[in-house]
């Protein structure tokens, strides 16, 4: 079975500084990893993904994100945030052995403070 | 692309009380979701549908539970006996087939008093 550990429940960070919102994920077979946004009261929308191919994945809004195999890590990174970036942050795995459902992480509250 | 759409947004009622939740996915998707989300926790997967058939069920889906999605487009989500515990908010996602992304709607939060 996967699992997904966000190793930092919060992160109070100062605007226009850079962040990084970490993310470890165990599994036996291939994965694909997954970092959701959520603002309050709100769904989750899709930062980016790491289907297959290169380990470098940008997504919206400034995001990037590495997946590093050897490391089972997926570390969420922008190296310049904003007071709109404030939110809850999951990183999810999938595997196709699993049936398409995500398993999440408990979230990383990111603060931003100007 | 009108997304993923639930109703209702909120819902309030009383322990032992019956409720029931829609989910219409994005048209073209064949996967439908179900995820729940107790306060300050990340979704926790309840069940998920290819086109109507009912694929998988989580443990954490009690017999309190049913799920349907007869035509193989929108999807409900019905909870019996309604218990406190039950007291979060649902969450229904689409897709394509694997291994594509998982599309959420805005969710539906109950309490339950």
């Amino acid at each position: 079975a996967q699992s997904v550990t966000q190793l930092d429940s919060q992160v109070p960070v100062f605007e226009e500084a850079p962040v990084e919102l970490r993310c470890n994920y165990s599994s036996s077979v291939s994965v694909y990893l997954f970092w959701y946004v959520q603002y309050p009261n709100q769904g989750l929308q899709l930062l980016l993904k790491y289907l297959s191919g290169s380990t470098l994945v940008k997504g919206i809004n400034g995001f990037e994100a590495e997946f590093n195999k050897s490391q089972t890590s997926f570390h969420l990174r922008k190296p310049s945030v904003h007071i709109s970036d404030t939110a809850e942050y999951f990183c999810a795995v999938g595997a196709n052995n699993q049936g398409g459902k995500l398993i999440f992480g408990q979230g990383t509250e990111l603060s931003v403070k100007p | 692309d009108t997304g993923v759409s639930q109703d209702p947004r909120h819902k309030i009622t009383k322990r032992g009380q019956n409720v029931t939740f829609r989910c219409d996915p994005i048209s073209e998707h064949n996967r439908l979701y179900w995820y729940r989300q107790t306060l300050g926790q990340g979704p926790e997967f309840l069940t998920y549908f290819q086109n109507e058939a009912q694929l998988e069920k989580s443990r954490l889906l009690s017999d309190r539970f049913s799920a349907e999605r007869p035509k193989g487009s929108f999807s409900t989500l019905e909870i019996q006996r309604t218990e406190q515990g039950d007291s979060a908010m649902y969450l229904c996602a689409s897709s394509r087939p694997l291994p594509e992304t998982q599309y959420f709607g805005p969710g539906t939060r109950l309490l339950v008093l």
